[in-house]
């Protein structure tokens, strides 16, 4: 079974902080995933990557950088927390041949 | 633009009534594929079906059925005999074919639905 695991469940942080959202799967799975998700408005994609030091922008990256070091972890940057970057994060993962993606726990947090 | 639309915002039904959740699509793609999650309230969201475009045939596993009809541009979601454990928000989503060959995911709203002993 494939695991993808996010470093926190719930996270606060104040305006203005520097945010990392750590993501890690287990499964070799070359891409990887960053969403938001918000009430009434389902999840969109923030940023991907489709291998190791590659990133491409999603829908709403702004506000928003990501970092992928290694295969198996891909982490997402707020630079400088704002009150509207408040929501549900969910990291995914999709194998080469796959085309359903593999989702993790989320993390939810809020910015005060 | 590639487009998902679940009418329904939340259900709310007794325990062992069938329900069926709605999905419209919109795509310019001739080939795609369609998805539901369901996301408990553990957060967590869970793969349960792929359709691929070119097979409209339905699909039954368990309590859960899906009906895929290209002509409506529609995947829909029955469960019947529902439980509390079918208690989450269901999402439908569309993949999109972006450059360099990839994919991605559009996602629908989601629909709640809650069953109630």
């Amino acid at each position: 079974d494939v695991k993808v695991t996010q470093s926190s469940r719930y996270l606060v942080k104040r305006t203005g902080e520097k945010v990392f959202l750590e993501c890690v799967q287990d499964m070799d799975h070359e891409n990887m995933f960053w969403y938001r998700q918000d009430p009434g408005l389902g999840l969109r994609l923030i940023y991907f990557s489709y291998d190791v030091k590659m990133k491409e922008k999603g829908d709403i990256p702004e506000g928003y950088s990501v970092s992928r070091e290694k295969k198996e972890r891909f982490s997402l940057i707020l630079e400088s927390a704002s009150t509207n970057q408040t929501s549900m994060y969910l990291c995914a993962s999709r194998g080469p041949k796959g085309v359903e993606q593999y989702f993790g726990p989320g993390t939810r947090l809020t910015v005060t | 633009a590639q487009k998902v639309t679940q009418a329904q915002t939340e259900i709310s039904v007794v325990e062992k009534e069938d329900v069926t959740l709605d999905c419209v699509y919109e795509t310019r793609d001739t080939t795609y594929y369609l998805f539901w999650y369901k996301q408990p309230p553990s957060g967590e969201l869970v793969f349960l079906i792929r359709r691929n475009s070119f097979d409209e045939q339905n699909e039954i596993s368990g309590r859960y059925s899906w009906n895929f009809q290209k002509s409506t541009s529609s995947f829909n979601f029955t469960i019947t005999a529902s439980q509390v454990v079918d208690s989450a928000v269901y999402f439908c989503a569309l993949s999109e074919a972006i450059s360099g060959g990839y994919n991605k995911l559009i996602f629908g709203a989601g629909t709640r639905l809650a069953v109630h002993p």
